[in-house]
C-alpha cells in the first residue's frame, strides 16, 4: 500500500533562518505531488504541485520554493523564513491523472520566532 | 478560476442525528468534488469522493450529493457520532490534468454525546 511521510512534525525556526521540509512517498511511481499551507483555521492553499521530477509549478507568490529531485520526494525549502511564513504544511500525492484522490501526509506545523 | 465555498463554519448536533455540510462552485467544468476530514493535529483523510457523472453516492453512514447545474455538492452523516467530531472540508477539481484541487474553508463539526 501507498504511505507518505512528512517530517519533521514540528518545527520551531527564527526570523531569516533557512527551511526545508521534506516529504517522501512509498508504494507508487511518478505520482503527483502536492505541498499546502494551512493557516489556522483556515482551509487549504495550494503553494506548488509537481507533475514529474524537476517539474514544478508555483501556485501563489511567496518566499518559499520546491523541489523535486527524486520522484518520490518532494521538498519545501525557504532561504530566509519570514513571519508569516508560519502555518501547518500538508504534503499531499495522487496517482497521475486528472481524477485520483489526492492522499495527505500528516503535516509539519511551523512557527516563526 | 475555481473558488469553492463552504458552509456552515460550525456545526453542533446531539449524537444520533444527521449533519448536513454544503458547498458551492463557480468553474462549471469542475469534474471532481471529493470530502475530506481532519482531526485535531492530522492531515486531512478522503472519507469520501463524488465524480461529474453521478449524482449521489453513499458509503455507510456518510453521503454526498451533487447537482451540476446549480453547482453545489453536499455531505451527509447521518446517526452521527462523537467520533465524528473533526474539521470537514470540501474541494473540487477544476478541468485539467493537473490534479489540482480548490478546497472550501473548512466545517467545524461537533457532536455531542
Amino acid at each position: 500500500s501507498q504511505t507518505i511521510h512528512q517530517w519533521p512534525a514540528t518545527l520551531v525556526q527564527p526570523v531569516g533562518s533557512p527551511l526545508s521540509l521534506e516529504c517522501t512517498v512509498e508504494g507508487t511511481s511518478n505520482p503527483n505531488l502536492y505541498w499546502y499551507r494551512q493557516a489556522a483555521g483556515r482551509g487549504l492553499q495550494l503553494l506548488f504541485y509537481s507533475v514529474g521530477i524537476g517539474q514544478i509549478s508555483s501556485e501563489v507568490p511567496q518566499n518559499l520554493s520546491a523541489s523535486r529531485p527524486q520522484d518520490r520526494q518532494f521538498i519545501l525549502s525557504s532561504k530566509k523564513l519570514l513571519l508569516s511564513d508560519s502555518g501547518f504544511y500538508l504534503c499531499a500525492w495522487s496517482a497521475a491523472g486528472a481524477s485520483q484522490p489526492q492522499h495527505f501526509g500528516d503535516g509539519t506545523r511551523l512557527s516563526i520566532l | 478560476g475555481e473558488n469553492v465555498e463552504q458552509h456552515p463554519s460550525t456545526l453542533s448536533v446531539q449524537e444520533g442525528d444527521s449533519a448536513v455540510i454544503k458547498c458551492t462552485y463557480s468553474d462549471s467544468a469542475s469534474n471532481y468534488f471529493p470530502w475530506y476530514k481532519q482531526e485535531l493535529g492530522k492531515g486531512p483523510q478522503l472519507i469520501i469522493d463524488i465524480r461529474s457523472n453521478v449524482g449521489e453516492k453513499k458509503d455507510q453512514r456518510i453521503a454526498v450529493t451533487l447537482n451540476k447545474t446549480a453547482k453545489h455538492f453536499s455531505l451527509h452523516i447521518t446517526e452521527t457520532q462523537p467520533e465524528d467530531s473533526a474539521v470537514y472540508f470540501c474541494a473540487a477539481r477544476p478541468s485539467s490534468n493537473t490534479g489540482k484541487l480548490i478546497f472550501g474553508q473548512g466545517t467545524t463539526l461537533q457532536v455531542k454525546p
